[in-house]
């Protein structure tokens, strides 16, 4: 099932935070983040597994709280090259399967 | 490290055509995945190969579309014949055992 997120778009001036949000109906193993630019390929930003383990990319962090079965990602201090459409992907709990559902993205504009 | 090779990068084919997209994971990469990523919606899996054997194929409209593997290295998607709403970006991804997946450029198909 696929993964709602909220909200579906945002709009932040430079220097604003913003926080993104991925929810799931079902037992998660993983929750990843991606990023796409308009008319480029999606480029991997986070993993947070259960358990806790989390890899990151600067400025750019998030949580994964399991029982819920939702994630959030948290963009502090915002950059112009902030901007983009965010997707989430969840990996079910039978780990291994390597494959993943994206939810419908969330497109964050930052402007000036 | 070179990254995933997809082509053509741009396609433009009428309704009951055939087209064929080819993709070249990073070196190594025993899994490979075909997404299809319709305007403003997050990728959808097609089919997930790990080296040459399929691993889900459940979302692939097996009526009209077909992929392969050999050699567990490149990979084909096919559409014949092609409907206006296949009218997407295709897009191929692989990894190697971490979860991260590495995405190409993709394909935008128009289907007239």
């Amino acid at each position: 099932q696929q993964p709602v997120q909220s909200p579906q778009a945002v709009i932040l001036r430079e220097g604003e935070d913003a926080v993104i949000n991925c929810s799931s109906s079902k037992a998660l193993y993983s929750v990843h983040w991606y990023r796409q630019k308009h008319g480029e390929a999606p480029v991997f930003l986070m993993i947070l597994l259960k358990g806790g383990e989390q890899k990151g990319h600067e400025k750019i962090s998030a949580s994964f709280n399991e029982k819920k079965q939702q994630s959030s990602l948290y963009l502090t201090a915002s950059q112009l090259s902030y901007s983009g459409t965010y997707f989430c992907g969840t990996e079910g709990s039978g780990a291994g399967s390597y494959q993943l559902t994206f939810g419908k993205g969330t497109k964050l504009s930052v402007i000036p | 490290e070179a990254g995933v090779a997809q082509s053509p990068r741009y396609k433009i084919i009428e309704k009951r055509q055939s087209v064929a997209f080819w993709c070249n994971p990073i070196s190594g990469h025993a899994t490979l995945y075909w997404y299809q990523q319709i305007l403003g919606q997050g990728p959808k899996l097609l089919i997930q190969f790990q080296n040459n054997g399929v691993v889900d194929d459940s979302q692939l409209p097996k009526d009209r579309f077909s992929a392969e593997r050999l050699k567990g290295v490149d990979s084909t998607l096919k559409i014949q014949p092609a409907k206006l709403e296949d009218s997407a970006v295709y897009l191929c991804a692989s990894n190697l055992r971490v979860n991260e997946q590495f995405f190409g450029p993709g394909t935008r198909l128009t289907v007239l």
